[in-house]
């Protein structure tokens, strides 16, 4: 059974970093590509960020919101993504979801995790 | 970017009806790389369809999807009360992934 569960999620002050983990199983890690996607409250979707598969060099792709503060990375070893969140803003508040991307689309997403940015 | 406008952006239904939304993208997009989610209140997102036409898993087949191009739709082809939700659209076809802004569906 695949499972993503993200973790790390809190209150943090404005200019403060926190980082995300999204824990995975049930698939081959390196196998796939790997996304993290926010929600700010009441708004829509937004993808942020995407680990290509190790066929790809685990390259990585930023939307411009975020390009130059957040990271993503993997540990293959335990298979866990990581998001990697700096400068923080108020509008990077939001429920921050990981989730497994295919040419079939997300099908797999985790629970989300709540960032919210507050002095 | 592509932008993905979705319409209508809220809709109310009666149990039975037939609905349709429909995804407008800024660029052409390969049929391919257009996906619907449904999103509950509460949960996370739920792959739909893939690929402008394929049920996902265990999704009921009273959903379909359409589209080619730039104009695409998703269709109930009978109203129930569990499908009360918001549903996207989503490109895959380039870099900035986009979703579309959201149509909340719900029940007369």
């Amino acid at each position: 059974e695949v499972k993503l569960v993200e973790s790390g999620g809190g209150l943090v002050q404005p200019g403060g970093s926190l980082r995300l983990s999204c824990a995975t199983s049930g698939f081959t890690f390196s196998d796939f590509y790997m996304e993290w996607v926010r929600q700010p409250p009441g708004k829509r979707l937004e993808w942020i960020a995407a680990s290509r598969n190790k066929a790809n060099d685990y390259t990585t792709e930023y939307s411009a919101s975020v390009k130059g503060r957040f990271i993503v990375s993997r540990d293959t070893s335990q298979s866990i993504l990581y998001l990697q969140m700096n400068a923080l803003r108020a509008e990077d508040t939001a429920i921050y979801y990981c989730a497994r991307a295919a040419t079939e689309g997300f099908a797999y997403w985790g629970q989300g995790t709540l960032v919210t940015v507050s002095a | 970017e592509i932008v993905l406008t979705q319409s209508p952006t809220t809709m109310a239904a009666s149990p039975g009806e037939k609905i349709t939304i429909t995804c407008s993208a800024s660029s052409s997009i390969s049929s391919n790389y257009l996906h619907w989610y449904q999103q509950k209140p509460g949960f996370s997102p739920k792959l739909l369809i893939y690929r402008t036409s394929n049920l996902a898993s265990g999704v009921p087949a009273r959903f379909s999807g359409s589209g080619s191009g730039t104009s695409y739709s998703l269709t109930i082809g009978t109203m129930e009360a569990e499908d009360v939700a918001t549903y996207y659209c989503q490109q895959g076809s380039s870099i900035p992934l986009t979703f579309g802004s959201g149509t909340k569906l719900e029940i007369k």
